[in-house]
């Protein structure tokens, strides 16, 4: 099955900075790569998402780039700001053919932004 | 996105007893997914549960201990059966329309 790693586990960065997340996954099959923030007590929220036949997406300060060849996949966020504070998961998914596997994620990162 | 009323929000269950999930869709998806979130940890699926037929768990979940319904393209069950306190978690159904939409959980303590 799939398996995917993320890195790093926490990550403190000055308000105003950059904030880059780095996964990586096993299985070649899969081909949807979402992120996901959560904020303490509530759900995860989709923040952006790439499919595999894109190698980049931005979104705002937020951008997700995709090295399908490494099986590597990058958060990006740029100009922090205090309530990007959360934990953020990656996670893998074949999805296509009228289905859909679950989704697997990784151990996630806590993102502090200090001020 | 697809709208998930998931409940209970949180209960404290007794050690041996069960506790069954719900969670509704506000419209027809033919997928529905459950996770767990243990204590500061990510989180792991449990089953997918397809309409009309048996739910298909994952290594380290099984049918006995996790039970799951789906009657419906917008319903759905999970039953975590014969509670020990390992069991406490947050446990959450997902759907996938523009992405995967998460329910807003349940957070499950066993005494």
């Amino acid at each position: 099955g799939e398996n995917v790693e993320q890195h790093p586990s926490t990550l403190s960065v000055q308000e105003g900075d950059s904030a880059v997340i780095k996964c990586t996954y096993s299985d070649s099959a899969s081909n949807y790569f979402p992120w996901y923030k959560q904020e303490l007590g509530k759900r995860p929220q989709l923040i952006i998402d790439i499919r595999s036949n894109v190698g980049e997406k931005k979104d705002q300060r937020i951008a997700v780039t995709l090295n399908k060849t490494a099986k590597h996949f990058s958060l990006h966020i740029t100009e922090t700001q205090p309530e990007d504070s959360a934990v953020y998961f990656c996670a893998a998914s074949n999805v296509g053919g009228g289905g859909a596997d679950g989704l697997t994620f990784g151990k996630g990162t806590h993102l502090i932004i200090q001020p | 996105s697809a709208v998930i009323s998931q409940k209970p929000s949180r209960d404290i269950c007794q050690r041996g007893t069960s506790l069954t999930i719900q969670c509704q869709v506000d419209s027809q998806v033919t997928m529905m997914f459950w996770y767990r979130q243990q204590p500061g940890q990510s989180l792991t699926l449990i089953a997918t549960a397809n309409q009309g037929s048996e739910a298909t768990y994952e290594s380290g979940f099984v049918i006995d201990k996790f039970p799951i319904s789906r009657p419906n393209l917008t319903f759905s069950t999970l039953t975590v059966s014969n509670l020990s306190p390992e069991d406490s978690s947050i446990y959450l159904c997902s759907v996938l329309g523009y992405g995967y939409t998460f329910g807003s959980g349940t957070r499950l303590t066993v005494v």
